[in-house]
């Protein structure tokens, strides 16, 4: 059972490199999201994609883009690194949006920037 | 103020003793309430979720929830060294946007 696959698990960018972080999930869920996690701050959403062919804004969504390139695929794109991006990234999945429904994370992606 | 806030701890409790876990969240309109533990260098796993008002209990776990003084608490009882972990509380709020707090980290000592 592979859940929900993100890659790569580490990586080292300078700063201004740009880099994409891939995620995929075979449950055939409609949602997806990618969240940061940093000390003390729990989880903040970056960006979600409550079905294929839409994308919106979460908390912090500066400095990052996202592409859900089909139903499985949706990746989180830093396009010029900054050391405030250093971070732990997950990227989840769920059957929807709405109330109740269970988020699957992957196993998170440790980014530094430096 | 934060949406959800928690108590960083750590909370430490003997072994066999009941651990109290408490969030609160400023959004009136917040729907549904989860609580998430993850392991260090892990990522968050869902324990268990709660709608209604009042207790849900799951094995050794009890989730409260209280939406007019708008905090919902987790109960762990006979705690053991296993247990040892950040617990997360999340909730869903209007918008459908799963919002975490910061985590309480729990220790329980042998």
């Amino acid at each position: 059972n592979a859940g929900v696959t993100q890659t790569p698990k580490f990586q080292v960018l300078k700063t201004g490199q740009s880099m994409t972080l891939q995620c995929a999930q075979d449950m055939n869920h409609n949602s997806m999201y990618w969240y940061r996690q940093d000390p003390g701050m729990g989880l903040r959403l970056i960006y979600y994609s409550a079905s294929e062919g839409t994308t919106d804004k979460g908390e912090v969504p500066n400095g990052y883009n996202v592409s859900r390139l089909n139903k499985r695929e949706f990746s989180l794109r830093l396009e010029s690194a900054a050391p405030s991006q250093t971070s732990v990234y997950f990227c989840a999945s769920s059957e929807g949006p709405s109330s109740g429904n269970t988020i699957y994370f992957g196993e998170g992606s440790w980014l530094t920037v430096v | 103020q934060k949406e959800v806030e928690q108590n960083s701890g750590p909370l430490s409790v003997p072994e066999g003793a009941i651990a109290s876990l408490n969030c609160t969240y400023s959004d009136r309109g917040s729907q549904s309430f989860f609580w998430y533990r993850q392991y260090s260098g892990k990522s968050p796993e869902l324990i268990m979720f709660i709608y209604s008002n009042g207790d849900k209990e799951d094995g050794r776990f009890t989730a409260q929830l209280n939406k007019a003084s708008q905090y919902v608490s987790l109960l762990i009882r006979d705690s053991q060294p296993s247990d040892s972990a950040t617990y997360l509380c999340a909730v869903i709020r209007a918008g459908n946007m799963l919002t975490f707090g910061g985590g309480t980290r729990l220790m329980v000592k042998p």
